[in-house]
């Protein structure tokens, strides 16, 4: 079965300093990969996603198959960062129906 | 605005009572997700509708039911309410080439149970 392991609840570092949200994952098949964003209980946004290699707001995430990771990594975090991060992988869930699982999320915190 | 739109945005209500929660997915997609996020429980899986019909049931409550209407709109009932219902319910959708591009959620219903 999937599963998306967030080992952090909590991630609390300093402005300036680098940050990198852990997120595993197990699953069968070929993985897509997806991190979102909540600010202060508002909606998930979508941060970004494994296929497209981008880059958001400095943030970046690289696939590694090997150890089944999709670690959140930025070098400068900034206080604007701090928020819940959501990893979630998409699996087929029966037929051509896909769906997503999410982890519990990791709150991170910028300190000044 | 993420194209996602649910109403209403908080509610406040007894126990024991049945409430109502809307979603208008982005136009053209088909799927419509709900969830449950609670401080201790994080985000909870509850159901999806494709086109109309279930497709997928998470952990959802048998108190708890959805539909998905001709168009495209999703209710989600919740009754017989407690005070552990007390959470943020989030409506997601994604289009006709499934989470490729992942869901887009809407801004949430804030539930109050008193």
């Amino acid at each position: 079965a999937q599963r998306v392991t967030q080992p952090e609840k909590l991630l609390s570092v300093f402005k300036g300093a680098p940050v990198e949200l852990k997120c595993n994952y197990s699953y069968s098949g070929s993985p897509e990969l997806f991190w979102y964003v909540q600010y202060s209980r508002q909606r998930l946004q979508l941060l970004l996603r494994h296929i497209s290699r981008e880059s958001i707001k400095g943030f970046t995430a690289d696939l590694n198959k090997g150890e089944t990771s999709f670690h959140l990594k930025k070098p400068f975090a900034q206080e604007e960062d701090s928020a819940m991060y959501y990893c979630a992988l998409a699996h087929n869930s029966g037929g051509s129906n896909y769906k997503l699982t999410f982890g519990k999320g990791t709150l991170l915190t910028v300190n000044p | 605005d993420s194209g996602v739109t649910q109403t209403p945005k908080h509610l406040i209500t007894a126990t024991g009572q049945r409430v109502t929660l809307r979603c208008s997915p982005r136009s053209g997609d088909l799927s419509v997700y709900w969830y449950q996020q609670s401080l201790d429980q994080g985000l909870q899986f509850l159901i999806q509708y494709y086109n109309g019909e279930e497709r997928a049931k998470g952990n959802i409550l048998e108190r708890f039911s959805a539909q998905q209407f001709p168009d495209l709109h999703s209710e989600l009932n919740l009754s017989s309410l407690e005070l552990g219902d007390s959470a943020l319910y989030f409506c997601a959708s994604s289009g006709s080439q499934g989470t490729l591009y992942g869901y887009t959620f809407g801004s949430g219903t804030r539930l109050t149970v008193v």
